[in-house]
Parts: C-alpha cells; structure tokens; sequence
C-alpha cells in the first residue's frame, strides 16, 4: 500500500526567501510520486513528478524536488519564494506504471509574505 | 498540456435533489477518468474510478448508489450525485489520463463545488 505524508500543514515564508516543502511517502513497490498545486477554487496544476529516471526532477515556475530513496522523501523547493507561489500544495503517490490512481498527501498551505 | 474542463464550475440545490457534474476531456480521449472530493481545507480523496464502456470502481465506503458514475464515450464522464444532503456538500474534481502518445499524467479538471440547502 502507498501513503504520503507531508510535514507542516502551513509554511510561511518571506518573498525571496528559500521554499521548503516537505514530503515522505511509504510503498511496497517502487512510487513515482508528484508534486501539486491548487489555487483556491480551482483545479490541481501538475509541478513535477518523479517516474524513476533522474532524481532531480526540475518542474514549473523555478519548483524542483530530488526523490531520496534512502530517505523516503520528495520534497519540493524553490530558491526564491514569489508571492504568487502562494496556494496549497499537494504531494501524490502511485504505484510505479499505474499513474492513474494517486494518494495525496494532506497538503500544505504556502504562505508568502511581502 | 491536455485539458480537462468540469461543468458546472459551481452548483446550488435544494436537499433531495439531484445534482450532475460533467467531466470532459477537450482535446484528448480517456479511457479512464478519476473522481475526487474534497472537503475544506482538505486533501483529496479518490471516490472512485470511471471506466469507458464499462461500470465504475468505487473506494471503499463511496456509496455507489448516492454516487452514480457514467462514462459514456473517450471524453465525457458525469458523476450524479442522487437525493442529495447538505453532508454532500464538498469539491469534486476529476482527473483524466491520456489514452496514447502521452506519458500517462493525470490532468485535472478545475473542480465543481456543490452546496446543498
């Protein structure tokens, strides 16, 4: 079975300032795992997503994350916070060749402040 | 990227009702479409999965009969919520993954919110 678990449920940051979005997940076979945004009202918008090729995976909008096996992480960064970046974020899991039937993570709101 | 567009974008009943949501695929087909719900200042969480041609996969603990799932041709899925109450009020979002030539992503619609009276 796959979850996600991501730390922080609320992270604020000033604008310029490092983003750090943490997320561990847990599964039996091998994950590819994404990162998501929501803005409110709206829909989710694919940042990047880990297929088990390169474990630095480089997204949208300046976002990264590196997939720590060792670790069980993905967490999602960014050098330079904008204030647009600020939204919920969501950390997914699947089963590796099935990436239809995602497990989210609880989210995290990311608050930028001027 | 592929588009993924829910009607309506939001929706008002009166309790007991039914209420439809569309789900289409614009410019790509899918043979399986995905139904989430999300309550406020919450996660998603899979309700079930919409088979072309054939009958849904509901999670454990979706009512199939309150949820009714129809995925009629490649780019059209609706979700009907039956008899509704204010408890299912919530967010529906659904998500779609390209048939061929794609690298199997989901793409989402924007979500249809759902307020019962």
């Amino acid at each position: 079975a796959q979850s996600v678990t991501q730390l922080g449920s609320h992270v604020s940051v000033s604008e310029g300032a490092l983003v750090l979005l943490r997320c561990n997940y847990s599964s039996s076979v091998p994950p590819y795992l994404f990162w998501y945004v929501q803005y409110p009202n709206q829909g989710l918008q694919l940042l990047l997503k880990y297929t088990s090729a390169a474990t630095l995976v480089k997204g949208i909008n300046g976002f990264e994350a590196e997939f720590k096996k060792s670790e069980t992480s993905f967490h999602l960064t960014k050098p330079s916070a904008h204030m647009s970046d600020a939204a919920e974020y969501f950390c997914a899991v699947s089963p590796s060749g099935n990436t239809g039937k995602l497990i989210f993570g609880q989210g995290t709101t990311l608050q930028v402040k001027p | 990227g592929a588009v993924v567009s829910q009607h309506p974008s939001r929706v008002i009943c009166k309790s007991g009702t039914s209420v439809k949501i569309e789900c289409r695929s614009l410019d790509f087909q899918a043979t399986t479409m995905f139904w989430y719900r999300q309550f406020p200042k919450q996660s998603l969480m899979l309700m079930a999965t919409s088979n072309e041609g054939s009958k849904a996969t509901y999670e454990q603990g979706v009512e199939k009969d309150k949820f009714l799932i129809n995925h009629a041709s490649l780019t059209l899925s609706t979700l009907t919520v039956t008899s509704a109450h204010p408890e299912d009020s919530s967010f529906y979002i659904c998500s779609a993954r390209v048939l061929a030539g794609g690298t199997g992503e989901l793409f989402f619609g924007e979500g249809s919110r759902l307020t019962v009276l």
